[in-house]
């Protein structure tokens, strides 16, 4: 299984402020996704990260406020940008298991409070 | 929205006992997973069952899933404290096999 790290774990920040979460995997992978997790609530995804390409958003997400980097095959970051409290939220990166899988590998999330 | 729901919100029961949960979905899938995640951390993978299957076990877990009510339950028998967690029922669906859509949770609570 891929084991997948965040940086950071958790931050606090000033609204207007952007943030940049890293997400590392010990090895190569196809897809990676960024998924927001608000307060209590389940997890919706962001975006697709493709390497080589721009990502994929989904709807109600955009470029200009979660840019999205995919250098490698093993590593991504997510930006939120100009964030305002209610971007306070857990934010997970996850992998596929493996080409073509159905199922996911999660990294432990960066929690952001935003105030 | 896609977001599958996820019945009961939350669930507390004692050490022994059994533990069932329910998600109902909305569109034609390929797969329905189930995620379980302690303490807002990030999510382990715990089962997952095709559209052409109706029944999955896996050491204590056991899943159904019903197409023709779009619908899937998670029992946990003999529950541990340790079984304590969020439990999330994630969808992947026909065409985009990669992305899941994931429900609305489970709160379980496992006390002695």
């Amino acid at each position: 299984s891929a084991v997948i790290s965040q940086k950071p774990s958790r931050d606090i920040c000033q609204r207007g402020t952007s943030l940049t979460i890293q997400c590392q995997v010990d090895s190569q992978v196809t897809m990676m996704f960024w998924y927001r997790q608000q307060p209590g609530q389940s997890l919706t995804l962001i975006a697709t990260a493709n390497q080589g390409s721009e990502a994929t958003y989904e709807s109600g997400f955009v470029i200009d406020k979660f840019p999205i980097s995919r250098p490698n095959l093993t590593f991504s970051t997510l930006t939120v940008s100009n964030m305002s409290p209610e971007d306070s939220s857990i934010y997970l990166c996850s992998v596929d298991s493996s080409i073509g899988a159905e199922t996911q590998y999660f990294g432990p999330g960066t929690r952001l409070l935003v105030l | 929205s896609q977001q599958g729901e996820e019945d009961p919100q939350a669930l507390s029961i004692q050490e022994g006992e059994n533990a069932t949960m329910n998600c109902s979905y909305k569109t034609s899938i390929n797969n329905l997973q189930w995620y379980r995640q302690n303490s807002g951390r990030g999510l382990v993978h715990l089962i997952l069952i095709r559209s052409n299957e109706r029944e999955k076990h896996s050491g204590r877990l056991r899943v159904t899933l019903d197409t023709s009510k779009k619908s899937s339950s998670l029992l946990i028998t003999a529950s541990r404290a340790a079984d304590t967690a969020s439990y999330f029922c994630a969808t992947g669906n026909t065409g985009t096999a990669s992305k899941l859509t994931f429900g609305t949770g489970t709160r379980l609570q496992v006390t002695l």
